[in-house]
Formats: structure tokens, sequence, C-alpha cells
């Protein structure tokens, strides 16, 4: 199974680029990589899912290496209100395999 | 707005009484999916409905039981709890198992 491995937490300040490594060494062919942001006492929040190379959307970017041993969740100029969990998932559609939230990364924006 | 709705959103148990959560969706997905958060704690899968079958943890106790009528509604049904069974319960639904999950807000749950 490709288990998730990222770091417990981060600190930033308002406004600089904030990036959240997520190591799955043993991501299956088939496998997509998923993003998500929980707050606290709410429920997960989808935010940027790929395969390879570059995603981009309008909040975030996701950058996937050749090997897709890892990726890295880059989020532009994050506030206050980045603050929150940030979760990755290794997973294919059409299969309950690999439904596994890891601890996540706790980020923490500082003004 | 998520578009998967949670009732009720607080719950206080004794340990002895029965009560059910509920869960719909209104996305059209064929996946629903129970979750359990304890405080501090990342999330745990409970049990997965895909078009109606069920794929569940081994790990989750018998004290719950869930329930998937339809691929619009999911329920999980709760008797005889421990007080470690306190927790956020978060329900989710994909259009298919593993893809892009929608979560609902979360039933908070405390067990006397």
């Amino acid at each position: 199974l490709a288990k998730t491995t990222q770091p417990i937490s981060m600190d930033s300040y308002e406004g600089q680029e904030v990036n959240i490594t997520c190591s799955h060494n043993n991501i299956a062919t088939n496998d997509y990589i998923t993003w998500y942001q929980q707050f606290p006492s709410q429920g997960p929040r989808f935010i940027i899912q790929g395969y390879k190379t570059k995603v981009t959307n309008e909040v975030a970017s996701l950058f996937i290496p050749a090997d897709r041993k890892s990726s890295t969740l880059s989020l532009p100029r994050v506030s206050l209100s980045d603050t929150a969990v940030y979760y990755c998932l290794v997973g294919i559609s059409g299969s309950a395999r690999q439904l596994t939230f890891g601890s996540g990364t706790q980020l923490t924006v500082l003004p | 707005e998520t578009g998967v709705t949670q009732t009720p959103r607080h719950l206080v148990m004794g340990m002895t009484n029965k009560k059910s959560l509920k869960c719909e969706q209104h996305l059209g997905h064929n996946a629903m999916y129970w979750y359990k958060q304890s405080a501090k704690k990342p999330l745990e899968l409970m049990f997965v409905y895909s078009l109606e079958e069920r794929v569940e943890n081994n790990s989750v106790p018998s004290r719950f039981s869930p329930e998937c009528p339809n691929s619009s509604h999911l329920f999980l049904h709760l008797h005889t709890l421990q007080p470690e069974d306190s927790a956020l319960y978060l329900c989710a639904s994909s259009q298919l198992t593993g893809d892009e999950q929608y979560f609902g807000p979360g039933t908070r749950l405390t067990v006397t």
C-alpha cells in the first residue's frame, strides 16, 4: 500500500508561498494524488488532484516529479485563513483501496 | 454548499441509548463514506458504500451499523456506545470510490 508521509507541522507568514511535500514511495501506476484542506470541526475540502508533472487551479499548484514518489502542494501568498490541516492521499478511481488519510500537515500562518 | 448534509449536527447520548446518524447527498454520486475523527487525530475510514455494496473496515466495532438504502442516503446506527466513541463523525460522497470526496459538516457525538 502506498502509505503517505508528510511533515507534522509548518509555520509561515502572510503573503509567503508555502510548499508542503508528501512522500508516497509505493505509489501504484494508476494512482492519483489528491490534496485536502481541513479546518477545525469541519469536513475536509478538496484542493487539487494530479497524476504527473504540474497541475494548477485557482487556489493551488501541485508538482509531481517524474518518479511520482512524492508530490508538493504549493499555496501562493498565504493568508491567515489558510491556517488548516492539509492531507495528501493516493488512490485510484473505482477502488476503496488506499482511502487512508494520514496525519496531515498543520499549517499555521502568522501575521 | 457542499451538497452533502448530515443530521443531527450535535448528539449527546448515554451508553445504553440507540441513535442514528443520517447523511444525504444531492450530487448524484455513487459512493458514500463514513469517517470518524477523534480529537487531534486523523480521519479513520469506517465504511464505504459503492453502488449500494458495502466495503468495511474490519476494525470497526459491531456497535456501529451502517445502512445505505439508496445511493443518496446513508445512515450510521449506534447502540451501546462507549465514551471513547465520542468524536466527529463525517460523511462524504464521490462519483466513484476513490474519486474526489465531498464532505458533510459532520455530527459531533458525545457519549456520556
